[in-house]
């Protein structure tokens, strides 16, 4: 069974654009978790979604975004980039909803701002 | 301003030994604890986890201790390799998967 992808895998924006990531689950995972890595602040949480709807949220700003398509895909989204966003964007997905099930890892988007 | 990185705590073992990595967790509320392995360039791996109506969990080679009393985890490696060397996060998942800050495992051949 494939892992969890992750495009772009790198990414090099200017500070002021947005981009989007894009993530796909593992088959049959219907739950889709953002992570950012730096080494500052190590693993942090961004959101997770499960059918669709985001049903957990960590403590960023309303520029990174995020959404679930029908087949469980999801995109994260990050307007007006600064310099501090420069990270690896990781996804994991989970059979069930993260609380109950284990969260398998991609390779993540590593973005860097100038 | 200048931004303080996070200092991984590091473990330096040699080749066959045994490691053992610790870890604080802090929500008493947790049911759940996941040790993942990261090596660079990678994302976190799924090594081991455990609940918390336990207080052992073994693998292959792993086996994971759970002490709810004194909140504490920890991952020990048999007959460690040198493709263990890794950074490892212990997470905890109450109702979101919160992860420890990491530990640096190097394995001297």
């Amino acid at each position: 069974k494939a892992g969890v992808t992750q495009t772009p895998r790198y990414l090099i924006k200017t500070r002021g654009q947005q981009v989007t990531l894009s993530c796909s689950p593992i088959s049959g995972h219907r739950s889709v978790s953002w992570y950012q890595q730096t080494p500052g602040q190590g693993l942090q949480f961004l959101f997770e979604y499960f059918s669709e709807t985001q049903r957990n949220k960590g403590n960023f700003p309303g520029r990174f975004s995020g959404r679930q398509f029908s087949n469980s895909r999801s995109e994260m989204n990050v307007s007006t980039l600064e310099l501090g966003d420069s990270a690896l964007y990781l996804c994991a997905s989970s059979l069930e909803n993260s609380g109950v099930s284990t969260q398998y890892f991609g390779p993540g988007t590593r973005l860097t701002v100038l | 301003g200048e931004s303080v990185g996070l200092h991984l705590p590091t473990l330096s073992v040699q080749e066959g030994d045994n490691s053992i990595i610790n870890c604080a967790y802090s929500n008493s509320a947790s049911d759940y604890f996941i040790w993942y392995k990261q090596e660079s360039g990678k994302g976190p791996q799924f090594i081991i986890d455990i609940r918390s109506n336990m207080d052992k969990r073994q693998g292959q080679r792993v086996t994971v201790l759970l002490n709810k009393t004194v909140k504490h985890l920890s991952l020990q490696i048999a007959a460690t390799q040198p493709g263990d060397s890794a950074v490892y996060f212990c997470a905890e998942n109450g109702n979101k998967l919160v992860f420890g800050a990491g530990t640096i495992l190097r394995v001297k051949s």
